[in-house]
């Protein structure tokens, strides 16, 4: 199994629609978690820290899952903006993992 | 003004040359990365460092060879090159947190496309 994995899509939704990721990790001590939003061509950036808690910013929420080892990233109202590759990070003591990305393409 | 700045943007070379990769960030981040992203889009880490000392290493070929002269800068020695090490090579920091959870939020540079010939 692979430390971490995400459906590759592509997910392709239309405007306004509301879409939802998941991530799943093999690693149960694994500590730390986030979200990256990746454009084509370009560097990946931030979007939001996952929370045991969940946690909202605007239109994205990001939940984790501890017992059956998941992140999700939930996008409502969706944008023709938000058509990005969404890349999951799961952070385990020395051990920093990258998702392989989700393809979002938003269309009007 | 750029925070984590890498260049060149883009190396064509042949294969056996040996090539360099130079970042700098002026975030007065403490830790420092490499990564590749392979044609398939899947980003791996290769080397972290932290205050110019080396705390990850991935399998990588020894071929690689990542020089930190100060926090500030990580460069990255490519020897030997071969057509599998076309990519894309990304520069990151972070300030460290320390700790079992000691990795923070990411800042990447704009990446390096690196074509072997």
């Amino acid at each position: 199994r692979k430390e971490v994995e995400q459906d590759p899509g592509p997910f392709n939704v239309p405007e306004g629609a509301t879409v939802a990721f998941n991530c799943t990790y093999s690693n149960s001590a694994s500590q730390s978690f986030f979200w990256y939003r990746q454009d084509c061509r370009k560097e990946p950036k931030l979007l939001m820290s996952v929370y045991s808690s969940g946690n909202e910013d605007g239109r994205f929420t990001a939940q984790l899952n501890r017992a059956s080892q998941y992140i999700s990233l939930l996008i409502r109202d969706s944008k023709l903006s938000d058509s990005a590759t969404y890349l999951c990070v799961v952070i385990y003591g020395n051990k920093l993992v990258f998702g392989a990305g989700t393809i979002l393409r938003v269309k009007s | 003004d750029t925070a984590v700045s890498q260049t060149p943007k883009y190396l064509v070379t042949q294969m056996g040359n040996d090539k360099s990769i130079k970042c700098e960030q002026n975030l007065g981040h403490d830790t420092m990365y490499w990564y590749k992203q392979d044609s398939k889009k899947f980003l791996k880490i290769m080397f972290s460092y932290n205050n110019k000392e080396l705390i990850i290493n991935e399998t990588v070929p020894n071929r690689f060879s990542p020089k930190s002269p100060d926090k500030a800068h990580l460069n990255l020695h490519i020897n030997s090159l071969e057509l599998g090490d076309s990519a894309v090579y990304f520069c990151a920091s972070s300030q460290d947190r320390g700790g079992l959870a000691r990795y923070n939020e990411q800042f990447f540079g704009p990446g390096t496309r690196l074509t072997v010939l």
